[in-house]
């Protein structure tokens, strides 16, 4: 199977840092990104991860590991504006997205 | 760069009646797209894998007749949602990648269409 696992909900306070973890099945994995998504409006990308380790940019970075199948999303000096649905995607021969984290960042 | 345009942003339809989407590339060429349709406060899922010039591949459960896919060209692909009904109703967004290569993406996310939110009464 393809099974991809997020945390449904988080809650962070302005100004935070909050992490926001994905782990999926290794089996003919190619990579995973991370995408933002507003309520109603499509996905934007954020971060790309092929190789092991950490991809920084900005307020946003992203950690693979690709033999322990995880990966998380880690947002610097949270906003409000950062409220949305956080979406990891594994790719093998399709591109298939995780259930999802709805973040709620709170004054 | 990397634009892809879907129409339309909505519609709404009779129960019965077929509504097609398009989702074009606009400025690179894609021989794979994806189709995906998202319920309220879920993810999305994937329905099928649109293929230039050939058959398009449906994910499990996903009723081939139901929801015809054709593409046509390097820059469009189709979806239309046939004998539509109430429970059809959803964001349908399509994407694409101008690095896209079967098995892999080549160091390029995957962009979106702004979606089709369709409502079948």
């Amino acid at each position: 199977g393809q099974n991809i696992d997020q945390p449904t909900e988080m809650t962070a306070t302005e100004g935070a840092i909050v992490q926001i973890n994905c782990t999926y099945q290794t089996s003919g994995f190619n990579g995973l990104f991370w995408y933002q998504q507003h309520a109603g409006e499509a996905p934007t990308f954020l971060s790309y991860n092929v190789l092991d380790g950490l991809e920084e940019k900005g307020r946003f970075s992203s950690f693979l590991s690709r033999s322990k199948g995880y990966s998380y999303l880690l947002l610097k000096e949270l906003q409000m504006k950062d409220s949305a649905s956080y979406l990891c995607a594994a790719i093998r021969q399709n591109f298939v997205f995780g259930p999802g984290t709805r973040l709620s960042v709170l004054p | 760069g990397a634009v892809v345009s879907q129409h339309p942003s909505w519609v709404i339809c009779k129960s019965g009646t077929s509504v097609k989407i398009e989702c074009r590339s606009l400025d690179f060429q894609a021989t794979t797209m994806f189709w995906y349709r998202q319920f309220p406060k879920q993810s999305l899922m994937l329905m099928a894998t649109s293929n230039e010039g050939s058959k398009a591949t449906y994910e499990q459960g996903v009723e081939k007749d139901k929801f015809l896919i054709n593409h046509a060209s390097l820059t469009l692909s189709t979806l239309t949602v046939t004998s539509a009904h109430p429970e059809d109703s959803s964001f349908y967004i399509c994407s694409a990648s101008p690095d896209w290569v079967q098995g892999s993406s080549v160091d390029s996310p995957l962009h979106f269409g702004n979606g089709t939110r369709l409502t079948v009464t």
